[in-house]
């Protein structure tokens, strides 16, 4: 079966530390995407990938990073520079990132707890 | 930049009719829909497009007034597994890292 996978579906981290969050998609899309929800919240972009080896900004990417070696793959690292890291992070895919006309694809989630 | 969805909760029984509202203060290209339920991740309804080309769901209707900068969602005869938040998200301008969704409207049908 296709479809996007995100590992662990629990994480607890301590303050000070770097974290990476796995993304994982067999639908041979283009396109990845990390969001981040906030409790009562929408999802807000911290990064997105149209291709391999490429990578660019959401509104909120200051204390994230991400890479794409990989089609199939997108792991998001909250490191230490993120003030306030606690939220569900969501993975999702695209045929295509540069049009809009593709819906959005998501995995299950992480929900990232900092103690 | 955020849209803003309207209202943000409602209740219903089933076979009742439902209106979720979207609006930006900027011009939007496009708008998506999506329902997420409790703890799960969302899934896609709509997609609505400057100029009027759709791509979405058989049971759900939506509505996208350029010039109004706005986007509706139509739920009719909602059945028990509408329940759930429904989240548009607006491209502003035909570049996708100005995609932003709004905070959500949480539906609930009831028997």
């Amino acid at each position: 079966d296709g479809g996007i996978t995100q590992s662990p579906k629990y994480l607890f981290r301590k303050e000070g530390q770097n974290v990476t969050l796995s993304c994982e998609q067999n639908l041979n899309h283009d396109a990845m995407y990390w969001y981040r929800q906030d409790p009562g919240q929408g999802l807000r972009l911290i990064y997105y990938s149209q291709i391999v080896n490429d990578f660019q900004k959401g509104d909120i990417a200051e204390g994230y990073s991400v890479s794409r070696e990989k089609k199939e793959s997108f792991p998001l690292t909250v490191t230490s520079a993120q003030k306030n890291p606690t939220a569900f992070y969501l993975c999702a895919s695209s045929i295509s990132g540069s049009r809009s006309y593709n819906e959005q694809f998501f995995g299950p989630g992480t929900r990232l707890t900092v103690l | 930049q955020q849209p803003v969805q309207s209202p943000q909760a409602v209740i219903l029984r089933e076979g009742e009719d439902a209106v979720i509202n979207c609006s930006s203060s900027k011009a939007l290209y496009s708008v998506h829909w999506y329902r997420q339920k409790h703890g799960e991740a969302p899934v896609f309804l709509m997609i609505l497009l400057k100029g009027g080309e759709q791509k979405g769901h058989d049971k759900i209707s939506a509505s996208f007034n350029e010039k109004k900068q706005q986007s509706s969602l139509y739920l009719t005869a909602s059945q028990l597994s509408y329940s759930g938040t429904y989240f548009c998200g607006t491209e502003i301008g035909n570049n996708f890292n100005k995609f932003y969704f709004g905070s959500g409207t949480k539906l609930n049908v009831k028997p």
